[in-house]
Order: C-alpha cells, then structure tokens, then sequence
C-alpha cells in the first residue's frame, strides 16, 4: 500500500450504530487530520493529530471521537450520529515543522446516515 | 476567523483557458494552495504560491496572486477534459501544519 488510504469506502449506519472509520498513512508523517466534506460547504477541518497528541478539535460534537495509537494510524470513532452528519469523510497526512505543509489526503469514506 | 470563499461551478470548452477564482480574508496567509480533486479520490496538491510572490507559472498552470485585494486566481491553459474536476483553494495563516483552511471548492466541467 502506498500514500493515504481509507476504509471503508463507503458506510450506511443507522442512527443508533456504532462504527468505526479508519486511515491509515505509508509516507512517514508525523501530522494527521480528519475533515469533513459535505456539499457546497467549505471543507471542514474536524481534528489534528501531532505526534499522536490531538491539537486541534474545530468543536467537533462528541458523537465524533478520534483515536490515534500511533503516528501511522487514525480512526474516527462514530456513535449515535444524525442524518446531518452524511458526508465524505477525508483523512490526511503531513509533515509537521515543514512550513509548506503539504497534505496527503486518502480517497475518504462516503458515510450516509439514515 | 480565516474564510475562503470560492464559486462552485465553471463550465469551459475542451481548449479554452479555465479561470478558478478565489478569495480569502487572512491578510498574514504564508502559502496559498490549490488542491485537485478527481471523482471517488482525495484531494491532491496542484500548486502552491508564497506569498512573496505574484505569480508562479508551471506548464499549463498559471496562479496569480493580489495580497491587496486577497485573491487568488488559478489558470489553466489550453483546457482538456482530463482537467474536469473540483478544484480547492487554501490558505495557511502561519505556515507549519496546524491551520490550513480551505474553500468550498468549484467544480470544473470541461465540454468536449
């Protein structure tokens, strides 16, 4: 495996499920990021991780709970979620203390919540 | 807070130069960025501008930039239909990795 990669590509979960959605990065970063895509909206920063320690959450509602174990891997742990939350979700790395930050993003997990 | 603002759509013939737009409201932006991004794919850094510059040219790419005004501009010459696609402009306030916001993104139709 090569670059950014995400899964599952696709997911339906009803409003009571509990799901998980996983990235994982193959190009030694240090940085890593969930966003949120959703139509004719900005793409939307939700955390950061730097080193495996969270240094951002763009208030983020807590149905959303992030989890790094390691600077390779990031999930996006999802529970009793709302059919606003329906999007793509993008995960991307970077190298954290290159100025120009040029981020790595995977192909994303399209997500609808029913 | 940062905000960058971009039109959703353009449509352009096969051949034409194709003009992205965009504008951005952090007059201390670092590096400004566009991002592609193809069907069912990421997004993928296109190009990036410093902002002691005023232009940056590469093969079919031209990105212009007006810090007095804050806006920001991607051309691309000689248009094809591989170039169809959602194009993202960013900014990055600091430099470094935390902060780069990003706009709503317009989505280039290139006609046959």
């Amino acid at each position: 495996e090569t670059g950014v990669t995400q899964t599952p590509r696709h997911l339906v979960m009803g409003m009571t499920n509990k799901k998980s959605l996983k990235c994982e990065q193959h190009l030694g970063h240090n940085a890593m990021y969930w966003y949120k895509q959703s139509a004719k909206k900005p793409l939307e920063l939700m955390f950061v991780y730097n080193f495996k320690e969270q240094t951002e959450n763009n208030s983020v509602p807590s149905r959303f709970s992030p989890e790094c174990p390691n600077s390779s891997h990031l999930f996006l742990h999802l529970h009793t979620l709302q059919p606003e939350d329906s999007a793509l979700y993008l995960c991307a790395s970077s190298q954290a203390g290159l100025a120009m930050n040029e981020q790595y993003f995977g192909p994303g997990t399209r997500l609808t919540v029913t | 807070g940062e905000d960058v603002e971009q039109s959703l759509f353009l449509s352009v013939r096969e051949g034409d130069s194709s003009v992205i737009n965009c504008t951005y409201t952090d007059s201390s932006s670092t590096y400004l960025y566009w991002y592609k991004q193809e069907p069912g794919a990421g997004l993928q850094l296109l190009t990036y501008i410093f902002s002691n510059m005023d232009m940056k040219q590469d093969q079919r790419l031209t990105v212009l930039l007006n810090k007095k005004d804050k806006h920001l501009s991607l051309r691309i010459a000689d248009t094809q239909t591989g170039d169809s696609a959602i194009y993202f402009c960013a900014e990055n306030p600091t430099g470094g990795y935390q902060k780069v916001t990003f706009g709503t993104g317009t989505k280039l139709q290139v006609i046959p």
